[in-house]
């Protein structure tokens, strides 16, 4: 597509439910990342996928959360059993092979846990 | 590991000032430096990159100069306007990691 899509743009869960938030990089973009961003603040690493090659899942912050992308198409990451603090903004990006092109962000979603 | 550091805010500045964002880094190498623009309630857009020394990046009247005797990127622009109010954010990529770092975010403000 013509930039990265995430899908839904906003999430009201009870806390302990799971969520699944999804991303739709662009097309040819090999790498993906995600992040997460609370309010107010920066942007926080959870992991990243690049072609085949296994995930740098180094940025979750726990077990409840993980990601899965097949090949270099559409990613989701799910949080299983949300807590208040996994509100946030969660943000996605895809980018070419080279980090010198940056990165191109989707509009993200926001994960409200009630 | 390698880190941004920029300028807490927030920044508010009457329309047609001039803008300076500081931002420094800490890192191995080569990295490249970006800096982001986020809009209210939208995503991050990249503003403007340099990947190399002495490199300046410019876009939309902004520019950034890649110092790297001082490690330092700083945002600059001659004439803001209400429409530049958003948050910015300094960014570095290298080798040495997989993700690109990103500072905290600066919010500027622009009164007209």
């Amino acid at each position: 597509g013509a930039g990265v899509s995430q899908s839904p743009s906003n999430k009201v869960t009870e806390k302990g439910k799971d969520v699944e938030l999804r991303c739709d990089p662009i097309s040819g973009h090999t790498a993906l990342y995600w992040y997460r961003q609370r309010l107010g603040q920066g942007l926080e690493f959870l992991i990243y996928f690049q072609g085949n090659s296994a995930p740098d899942k180094s940025g979750l912050p726990s077990d409840r959360f993980s990601a899965e992308r097949t090949g270099e198409s559409v990613s989701t990451l799910t949080i299983q059993r949300t807590q208040q603090e996994d509100s946030a903004v969660y943000l996605c990006a895809s980018s070419l092979l080279s980090r010198n092109y940056g990165y191109t962000f989707g509009s993200g979603t926001r994960l409200t846990v009630v | 590991g390698d880190s941004v550091t920029q300028m807490e805010g927030p920044v508010t500045l009457s329309e047609e000032a001039f803008l300076t964002i500081n931002c420094t880094y800490t890192a191995t190498g080569y990295p490249s430096l970006f800096w982001y623009v986020q809009y209210p309630g939208e995503g991050l857009q990249l503003l403007l990159k340099a990947t190399k020394a002495d490199d300046k990046g410019s876009n939309k009247g902004f520019e950034a100069t890649y110092r790297k005797e001082t490690t330092s990127f700083h945002l600059e622009k001659g004439s803001v306007q209400v429409s530049d109010s958003a948050v910015y954010f300094c960014a570095l990529s290298s080798y040495n990691n997989n993700d690109m770092r990103f500072g905290a975010g600066t919010r500027l403000t622009v009164k007209p």
